[in-house]
């Protein structure tokens, strides 16, 4: 399965900040996507990266809040902006590659004071 | 609505003991199922998955799940637990095939005592 390195692995920002989150994989994968997991929840999908495109948002996620790149095949960062406390929350990097399961990054554990 | 149930938020047994994760789901065709592990600290990590065929399906770390169409479960097993699979348990599925839609359950921790 693909390697997946997820930077920063941690990070404790400043409200009205933002922090851009970066997802690299060792190989070409067809998706690429992000998801929330709030202290002792779920994961919830954010959004899917598409390459060359703009990305595809779930409902209660919007672009200005949480912008994505996708340059490459191999590539995707997510932007968390103007953050507030309620954004504290581990951010999960997954690809996907034909009928593969999704795998996934170690995420990033972020912190908002 | 389409749903995926972990009904017990917290399961504690001794090392050595069996173990069993329940899940449950609400599609209209048998979606693809998954499990998966978060160690503390840790991303997601695939246990197994159940796509067609047979309906016992063997995992890593000596992992395995039974489909059963009937109870619309998908239920994780492992005959001996240790102390290294304390972890959150994440039920998943994916009611497209594509690896596109994976919807997560709300998951069980594990607690393994000594």
């Amino acid at each position: 399965s693909a390697v997946i390195s997820q930077k920063p692995s941690r990070d404790i920002c400043q409200r009205g900040t933002s922090l851009t989150i970066q997802c690299q994989v060792d190989s070409q994968v067809t998706m690429m996507f992000w998801y929330r997991q709030q202290p002792g929840q779920s994961l919830t999908l954010i959004a899917t990266a598409n390459q060359g495109s703009e990305a595809t948002y779930e409902s209660g996620f919007v672009i200005d809040k949480f912008p994505i790149s996708r340059p490459n095949l191999t590539f995707s960062t997510l932007t968390v902006s103007n953050m507030s406390p309620e954004d504290s929350s581990i951010y999960l990097c997954s690809v996907g590659h034909g009928d593969q399961p999704q795998h996934f990054g170690d995420g990033t554990r972020l912190s908002i004071l | 609505a389409q749903s995926v149930t972990q009904p017990d938020i917290h399961i504690t047994v001794s090392e050595g003991a069996s173990l069993e994760l329940r899940c449950n789901y609400s599609y209209g065709a048998t979606p693809y199922l998954f499990w998966y592990v978060q160690s503390p600290g840790q991303g997601l990590q695939l246990l197994l998955k159940y796509f067609s065929g047979d309906t016992l399906v063997q995992g890593i770390k000596g992992f395995e799940a039974e489909f059963k169409r009937s109870q619309s479960s998908f239920n994780l097993r492992k005959p001996s637990v240790h102390w290294s699979d304390a972890a959150e348990y994440f039920c998943a599925v994916d009611p497209s095939g594509s690896a596109r839609q994976l919807t997560f359950g709300s998951g069980t921790q594990l607690t393994v005592l000594p």
